[in-house]
């Protein structure tokens, strides 16, 4: 089983949506959890951190759920600039190499 | 403030040739990360150093592969003898440990290495 299983889309929805990424995780001794973004021969960008308590910046919201062993982002209000390959990262502590995904492909259309 | 910068930005070489990748970390940073993505494969560790010392090398894939980071500065990745299989897109990444707060790592746009 993969450490980080992810819907690798691509998820093609119109300006304005609003979409949601699941992803779950294997490993529960699994500490630090964060959303990265990363735009077509690009780097890896931090997009977010996940809180145990949800949190939420603009129009980007993140979810843990520990128990299930899953997280959540969810993008309200579409943008164009929003197309990327979004990467769900795991960490076992702070200074530990990050544990990534495969990636969800997004493609927002006019 | 600069960020994290790698060179070459691609590399084609073929079997058995020898090939080095050098990463500049975001200054004062002290954690670097190599990672590497093969075509079709998720991004995955090679290796860490905090300052100079390497911390955690489980991710290197054989003795093919040395890294070094001389001074706690740069750091360098040698492939020597490359393979096919070594081709792929290989990725710096650093950060400043803070007491308190969340580790960041910040990644360069890395080498993308093609093996002939």
């Amino acid at each position: 089983r993969k450490e980080v299983e992810q819907d690798p889309g691509p998820f093609n929805v119109p300006e304005g949506a609003t979409v949601a990424f699941n992803c779950t995780y294997s490993n529960s001794a699994s500490q630090s959890f964060f959303w990265y973004r990363q735009d077509c021969r690009k780097e890896p960008k931090l997009l977010m951190s996940v809180y145990s308590s949800g949190n939420e910046d603009g129009r980007f919201t993140a979810q843990l759920n520990r128990a299930s062993q899953y997280i959540s982002l969810l993008i309200r209000d579409s943008k164009l600039s929003d197309s990327a390959t979004y990467l769900c990262v795991f960490s076992f502590s702070g200074n530990t190499p990050l544990v990534f995904g495969k990636g969800t492909r997004l493609s927002v259309i006019a | 403030e600069a960020g994290v910068t790698q060179f070459p930005s691609h590399s084609v070489i073929e079997k058995g040739q020898t090939v080095t990748l050098r990463c500049d970390p975001i200054s004062g940073h002290d954690n670097l990360y190599w990672y590497r993505r093969v075509m079709g494969k998720e991004i995955k560790f090679l290796l860490h150093f905090v300052k100079e010392s390497k911390q955690d090398e489980s991710g290197m894939p054989n003795n093919r592969f040395l890294a070094e980071r001389t001074g706690g500065t740069y750091s360098t990745l040698k492939v020597q003898p490359a393979e096919l299989e070594d081709s792929g897109v290989y990725f710096c990444a650093s950060s400043q440990p803070l007491a308190g707060v969340r580790e960041t790592q910040y990644f360069g746009p890395g080498t993308r290495l093609l093996v002939l």
